[in-house]
């Protein structure tokens, strides 16, 4: 039973490029969340997303940042125009249902130079 | 708002030595809360959880946790700790669909 899988797990880019994050929950999970952890802060939520809707998006920044989850295939956070208070550890994380347990992934590490 | 507080940033212990991680949570309605591990190069893994029923539970590697609902608190405790206990411990508490983290604790075990 795989767990959550996101990738790359290591994500370098120059400011001003697109980085884009997958993640694919675990199976029988329908229910996706994204988190980031900035150095010496633990994780702050930015969007909770069910099946090709957006449900909660309160933690994401209001430019540059978007996500979907689309009936097949991973999940994906988009930063646009990346600048360097970008580089951080995205995770993302899933549940069977709201409010249920959430399961962790590997996260992705972005670093921007 | 809701909100957690872990009390220490840093903790050093020797192995066998008890251990007490204190955990505070604001949130004004039902909440579940949980303590995560993340081990050195891993990622984020669940060591218990609370949602109901005894506020004594027990989770992975001897580790436990009490809620005490009048104090707002859920910390966790393990009586001897080993090198391999060695992680950044996270608080967290959910309150509808997203989990609110504490700032974690890092825990550094001297063999």
């Amino acid at each position: 039973n795989a767990g959550v899988m996101q990738n790359p797990r290591h994500l370098v880019r120059r400011r001003g490029q697109e980085a884009r994050l997958r993640c694919s929950p675990m199976k029988g999970h329908s229910h996706v969340y994204w988190y980031r952890q900035l150095p010496e802060e633990g994780l702050k939520f930015m969007v909770y997303l069910q099946k090709e809707n957006i449900i909660d998006e309160s933690g994401m920044p209001k430019e540059r940042f978007s996500a979907e989850f689309p009936k097949e295939g991973p999940s994906i956070l988009r930063i646009q125009q990346v600048v360097r208070g970008d580089s951080a550890a995205y995770f993302c994380a899933s549940s069977r249902d709201v409010g249920e347990t959430q399961y962790f992934g590997p996260g992705t590490r972005l670093l921007v130079l | 708002a809701q909100s957690v507080s872990q009390h220490n940033h840093h903790v050093i212990l020797s192995e066998a030595a008890s251990l007490e991680l204190g955990c505070n949570y604001s949130y004004g309605g039902t909440v579940n809360l949980f303590w995560y591990v993340q081990y050195p190069g891993q990622h984020l893994q669940l060591l218990l959880k609370y949602f109901s029923g005894d506020p004594l539970v027990k989770g992975i590697k001897g580790f436990e946790a009490e809620f005490i609902k009048s104090k707002f608190s859920f910390n966790l405790r393990k009586p001897s700790v080993q090198w391999s206990d060695t992680a950044e411990y996270f608080c967290a508490v959910n309150g509808g669909d997203k989990i609110i983290f504490g700032k974690g604790t890092r825990l550094h075990i001297l063999p």
